[in-house]
C-alpha cells in the first residue's frame, strides 16, 4: 500500500515560519490533506486538496508540493500552534485513506 | 454542524468483540456524498484508518484488519457501527468515527468524533 513519510518533530521559534513535510511515491498526482491533533482532541482538518483551509482555518495555514514532497506551511508560528500534524492521501490502488506517521511540533 | 459521537464499552476482554458506535446529528448517513469511517490511535502513535461504509452498504477494510472488522449502518437511526472480534492488547486505542468526503478522488476527513478510549484488557 501507499506510504507516506513524515519526520517525527520539528522545532520552531514563536514568529517563525514551521514547515512540515510529508514524502511518498509521486505524491504529486495525489491530493494531500493536513490534519492538527492537540492532546487529547481528535484531529482537525486544516488543509485539503493541497491548499485550500476549511472553514475557521486561518491564512497562516497553506499546503504546496515540491517533487516528490508535500508541505504545511505555517507562518508566524503561536504556542497555540503546537501539536501534531498528519498528512493523508488517498490510496487509488486499495480505495482507502492513507495517514502518514504524524509529526510534532514544537514551539521553542 | 455535523456532529459525531463515539459508544460503547471502555473495556473489552481479551478474545472478546469490541463494539462501537458512532451516531450521527446534523447531517444524514444516507447522504450520498459521504462516507462514514473508524479511525483508532493507540497512545502515544499516530491514526490508523480501519473501515467505511457507504450509506448503500459498500464497505472498505484496512488489509491489516480485514478478517476481524465489519462495520454496518442503520439509516434508521442515522448511526453506523463497528466491531473488531478477538481482540487483544494491540487493539487498545482511541477509536474515532469521522466523516469522509470523496470528489474525483480526493478523500479527506471533514468532521470527526471525540474518541472513545477502548482497553483490551482481562
Amino acid at each position: 500500500s501507499y506510504v507516506l513519510t513524515q519526520p517525527p518533530s520539528v522545532s520552531v521559534a514563536p514568529g517563525k515560519t514551521a514547515g512540515i513535510t510529508c514524502g511518498g511515491n509521486n505524491i504529486g498526482t495525489k491530493s494531500v490533506h493536513w490534519y492538527q491533533q492537540k492532546p487529547g482532541q481528535a484531529p482537525l482538518l486544516v488543509v485539503y486538496d493541497d491548499s485550500d483551509r476549511p472553514s475557521g482555518i486561518p491564512e497562516r495555514f497553506s499546503g504546496s508540493y515540491s517533487g516528490n514532497t508535500a508541505t504545511l506551511t505555517i507562518s508566524r508560528v503561536a504556542a497555540g500552534d503546537e501539536a501534531d500534524y498528519y498528512c493523508q492521501v488517498w490510496d487509488s490502488g486499495l480505495d482507502h485513506p492513507v495517514f502518514g506517521g504524524g509529526t510534532k511540533l514544537t514551539v521553542l | 454542524q455535523v456532529q459525531l459521537q463515539e459508544s460503547g464499552p471502555g473495556l473489552v476482554k481479551p478474545s472478546e468483540t469490541l463494539s462501537l458506535t458512532c451516531t450521527v446529528s446534523g447531517g444524514s448517513v444516507s447522504s450520498g456524498r459521504y462516507y462514514w469511517n473508524w479511525i483508532r490511535q493507540p497512545a502515544g502513535k499516530g491514526l490508523e484508518w480501519i473501515a467505511y461504509i457507504y450509506y448503500s452498504g459498500s464497505t472498505n477494510y484496512n488489509p491489516s484488519l480485514k478478517s476481524r472488522v465489519t462495520i454496518s449502518v442503520d439509516t434508521s437511526k442515522n448511526h453506523f457501527s463497528l466491531n473488531l472480534s478477538s481482540v487483544t492488547a494491540a487493539d487498545t486505542a482511541v477509536y474515532y468515527c469521522a466523516r469522509g468526503r470523496l470528489v474525483a478522488g480526493n478523500f479527506y476527513f471533514d468532521y470527526w468524533g471525540q474518541g472513545t478510549l477502548v482497553t483490551v484488557s482481562s
